[in-house]
């Protein structure tokens, strides 16, 4: 069965300093994408990185960075000089590409960072 | 383009009443989904489309639910009859065609929220 886990439900971090939210799925199938998206008491999804399983190099977007490790199957978002914007909800996902790209989302961590 | 946008944002209905919701995805998109988030859980697959054609649903998609897609464009997902568990965020999310990144990344909308009372 494929799963996706994040084993911390919150989290705190100090402004300006790094922080990193845990991920690791578990599929069988070798061809795959991972998400992550941030998701403010607002409620909208918003997308913040990608990293497809053939995928040599780890993502990278701005602050935000994908520790892929495949072997393990985790799927870390590490985000650099927190800012107290990113205070949010955090969702890791994937989908398989055969299987018509819906997601499988894991629990969620919230993410709060203090000034 | 604005993006993906759902209507209504909040609906409150009674218990046994019908509701439907309406998606408008970003137009060059020919996939669309829904998913269900409660509260403090992450988003659940419910159903999506490629075009007109409704490719798969979900198990948590009863009877009592049914989405559509006429022309491959705006979607409406309807809830029959509705229950108290069916209280939740209703999101929808569109993606093109490509590969990697272009086909699986789904942008969202603002979602809509339903309280059964």
């Amino acid at each position: 069965a494929q799963k996706i886990t994040q084993t911390q439900p919150g989290m705190f971090v100090q402004e300006k300093e790094a922080v990193t939210l845990d991920c690791t799925y578990d599929t069988s199938d070798p061809s795959y994408g991972l998400f992550w998206y941030k998701q403010p008491s607002s409620g909208e999804m918003i997308f913040l990185i990608y990293q497809g399983s053939y995928d040599q190099q780890n993502a990278t977007e701005g602050r935000y960075s994908l520790n892929f490790q495949k072997a393990r199957k985790s799927a870390n978002l590490v985000i650099s000089a927190s800012q107290l914007g990113d205070s949010a909800m955090y969702f890791c996902a994937f989908s398989i590409y055969n299987q018509g790209g819906k997601l499988i989302f894991g629990q969620g961590t919230e993410l709060s960072v203090k000034p | 383009d604005t993006g993906v946008s759902q209507d209504p944002r909040h609906k409150i209905t009674k218990r046994g009443q019908n509701v439907t919701f309406r998606c408008d995805p970003i137009s060059e998109h020919n996939r669309l989904y829904w998913y269900r988030q409660t509260l403090g859980q992450g988003p659940e697959f419910l159903t999506y489309f490629q075009n007109e054609a409704q490719l798969e649903k979900s198990r948590l998609l009863s009877d009592r639910f049914s989405a559509e897609r006429p022309k491959g464009s705006f979607s409406t997902l309807e809830i029959q009859r509705t229950e108290q568990g069916d209280s939740a965020m209703y999101l929808c999310a569109s993606s093109g065609a490509g590969l990697g990144r272009g086909l699986n990344e789904q942008f969202f909308g603002p979602g809509t929220r339903l309280t059964v009372l």
